[in-house]
């Protein structure tokens, strides 16, 4: 199984900051990893897929690097509905499908 | 629109049974794999269960393999989630995904959820 580390647990910043998230891959994943926002009591949305391809209508502000076993989501400005949890997920080594257990951005 | 939306959660004691259904609109359901994944109270996201576009491939997370089974209708175009044996640690809200179209595929979209609890 591809374990799924995120980075920090907890990330505290102000709104117009920049964020960054890591992920990393217990194996190497090579670009098959997708990043998921949920906000509370919603369900999680893509945001990021192939590691760097934003979904549909998600804003520039968004951005995803990183292949092999690295990663990193930047948030370049924070906005108020940007605060949430984010989740990395890994579909290269599959069965299972691997989530890490997600980095919660909250307001500094 | 794509829209999945799950029913058939509920209370249920220790070793009982419930099953899930997960309707979909909006797409060619028949042309997707779907895929069951669950986050119990205040935790992460954990993938369960994947079946094939014509139902006959299914994958398990080995905490649900010999109890839980996933099925689909394409004629009804619904999902489904047989869950036996049920424990206390399978408390979580479920929810319905779709695979996207190619072999390394991610989750989109996600339905809203059905919370299912295990208590007596």
């Amino acid at each position: 199984e591809t374990v799924m580390t995120q980075s920090p647990a907890t990330l505290s910043v102000s709104p117009g900051e920049r964020a960054t998230l890591s992920c990393r891959a217990s194996q190497s994943v090579s670009s098959n990893l997708a990043w998921y926002q949920q906000k509370p009591g919603q369900a999680p949305r893509l945001l990021i897929y192939g590691a760097s391809t934003r979904a549909t209508g998600i804003p520039a502000r968004f951005s995803g690097s990183g292949s092999g076993t690295e990663f990193t989501l930047t948030i370049s400005s924070l906005q108020s509905e940007d605060f949430a949890v984010y989740y990395c997920q890994q579909y290269n080594n599959w069965p299972p499908w691997t989530f890490g257990q997600g980095t919660k951005v909250e307001i500094k | 629109e794509v829209q999945l939306v799950e029913s058939g959660g509920g209370l249920v004691q220790p070793g009982g049974s419930l099953r899930l259904s997960c309707a979909a609109s909006g797409f060619t359901f028949s042309s997707y794999w779907m895929h069951w994944v669950r986050q119990a109270p205040g935790k992460g996201l954990v993938w369960v269960s994947r079946v094939n576009s014509g139902g006959s491939s299914t994958s398990y997370a080995d905490s649900v393999k010999g109890r839980f089974t996933i099925s689909r209708d394409n004629a009804k175009n619904t999902l489904y989630l047989q869950m036996n044996s049920l424990r206390d640690e399978d408390t979580a809200v479920y929810y319905c995904v779709r695979h996207t179209s190619s072999w390394y595929g991610w989750f989109d979209p996600w339905g809203q959820g059905t919370l299912v609890t295990v208590s007596s």
